[in-house]
């Protein structure tokens, strides 16, 4: 089983920074990750797939890249409605799915 | 649009079974696989399985192979997913989700499953 670690589990950043968060593969899942948004108590958003890929209506301030077994989510301005949980998710070996852990972004 | 709207609210006995439904529509039904995913109390999200809504085959995750059975009915465009030797760590948040290119674009409302004696 493919894991994924998330690092760090909780981010402290003021509104208007940069927040950049990280997801690790225990072994390669290519271009086969996503990424999502979950505030409390909604379900989770996609906001990115196949590694970079924003889903519709997902704000330009959200990128991410990577390749292999490291991954990395920026959120470049952030803004208050970005405060939220936000998990990597690989599709390697589809169609089995694994979630990291989640990274809490929070205000600080 | 795109909507997928799951079975209310559980509360069951350890032992017991469930069956959480996930009704779909605004798009065709046999198109897309449904993935279903699970958030326990304050934790992250866990992979059920998956079942193919055209063929009706299914892969489950290894931790629950031989507690969960998933099915769809095309003819409502709804898929299912029951958990059997319900524990109280079952007790969790379930959604089912579309999948789409491998990852999950549109999810359902959520279904809380409450296993208590």
């Amino acid at each position: 089983e493919i894991v994924l670690t998330q690092s760090p589990a909780t981010l402290s950043v003021s509104p208007g920074e940069r927040a950049t968060l990280s997801c690790r593969a225990s072994q390669s899942v290519g271009r086969h990750l996503a990424w999502y948004q979950q505030k409390p108590g909604q379900t989770p958003r996609l906001l990115i797939y196949g590694v970079s890929t924003r889903a519709t209506g997902v704000p330009a301030r959200f990128s991410a890249s990577g390749s292999g077994t490291e991954f990395t989510l920026n959120i470049s301005g952030l803004q208050s409605e970005d405060f939220a949980v936000y998990y990597c998710q690989q599709y390697n070996n589809w169609p089995t799915w694994t979630f990291g852990q989640g990274t809490k972004v929070e205000i600080k | 649009q795109v909507q997928l709207v799951q079975s209310g609210a559980e509360m069951k006995k350890p032992g017991a079974s469930v069956k959480v439904s996930c009704k779909t529509s605004g798009y065709t039904f046999t198109n897309y696989y449904i993935h279903w995913v699970r958030q326990a109390p304050g934790q992250g999200l866990e992979w059920v399985g998956w079942i193919n809504s055209n063929r009706g085959n299914t892969t489950s995750a290894q931790k629950f192979q031989g507690r969960v059975t998933m099915t769809r009915d095309t003819s409502i465009s709804t898929a299912y997913m029951e958990l059997h030797s319900l524990k109280s760590d079952d007790t969790a948040v379930y959604y089912c989700a579309r999948d789409h290119l491998g990852s999950a674009e549109y999810w359902g409302q959520g279904t809380l499953l409450i296993v208590s004696s």
